[in-house]
């Protein structure tokens, strides 16, 4: 048990769909991030939150649209899809981002997404 | 921009022996951390080892060690007395220490170790 949860754990979807990834943590933490990890990449940051605000979109296509609605819990809203976005997307928290040991990041065991 | 290279894409090893991933890294920045990821079948990213670069000496977590060659940019993570739990996907990555978006971590693609009994 890492502290960091995401459900659900797989979702199949259609390019037309609308679903939802969440991500709680039970850390204590007041950052929480989404990457994206697809075959023979590395890991990509999405989004930064740090104390329920926004401060950072790493330039993710607006079909893409993450909640924060406390430091606790973490959303990522998915519409119009395409196959390409297919990918296991992982959240993470951390104290904060600015703190000292903000390096050491929790991560939840993401939500394989495949888009057909 | 910061790259982080990982030229093994898989790697294997006898239970018991030692086994040396490599990371070779591109910055122009002074202060920075340099880490290595673990993501086992479970797909949980673990914290195995950080490394600050301004210390010399290198950093180890009981059978994981790191040798840092600043000058080299290399940062290879060498396991001692491999086991089978060790098998997984490891991740280096590189951290800028200070200014703007300093809580970025750059990954490398990553490299597949597996253990054999």
């Amino acid at each position: 048990e890492t502290g960091v949860t995401q459900t659900p754990r797989h979702l199949v979807m259609g390019m037309t769909n609308k679903k939802s990834l969440k991500c709680e943590q039970h850390l204590g933490h007041n950052a929480m991030y989404w990457y994206k990890q697809s075959a023979k990449k590395p890991l990509e940051l999405m989004f930064v939150y740090n104390f329920k605000e926004q401060t950072e979109n790493n330039s993710v296509p607006s079909r893409f649209s993450p909640e924060c609605p406390n430091s606790s819990h973490l959303f990522l809203h998915l519409h119009t899809l395409q196959p390409e976005d297919s990918a296991l997307y992982l959240c993470a928290s951390s104290q904060e981002i600015r703190s000292w040991d903000r390096e050491k990041l929790f991560f939840g065991s993401g939500t394989q997404l495949s888009v057909l | 921009a910061q790259t982080v290279t990982q030229s093994q894409p898989e790697m294997s090893v006898q239970e018991a022996e030692t086994v040396t991933l490599s990371c070779t890294y591109d910055t122009s920045e002074s202060d920075y951390y340099l880490f290595w990821y673990k993501q086992p079948p479970s797909r949980q990213m673990i914290l195995v080892i950080r490394q600050e670069a301004y210390k010399q000496q290198n950093a180890t977590e009981n059978r994981f060690s790191v040798n840092f060659q600043k000058a080299a940019k290399s940062f290879s993570l060498k396991i001692s007395d491999s086991q089978l739990g060790d098998a997984a996907m490891y991740f280096c990555a590189y951290r800028r220490g200070s200014g703007g978006s300093n809580y970025k971590l750059t990954f490398g693609k990553g490299t597949l170790l597996t253990v054999n009994p």
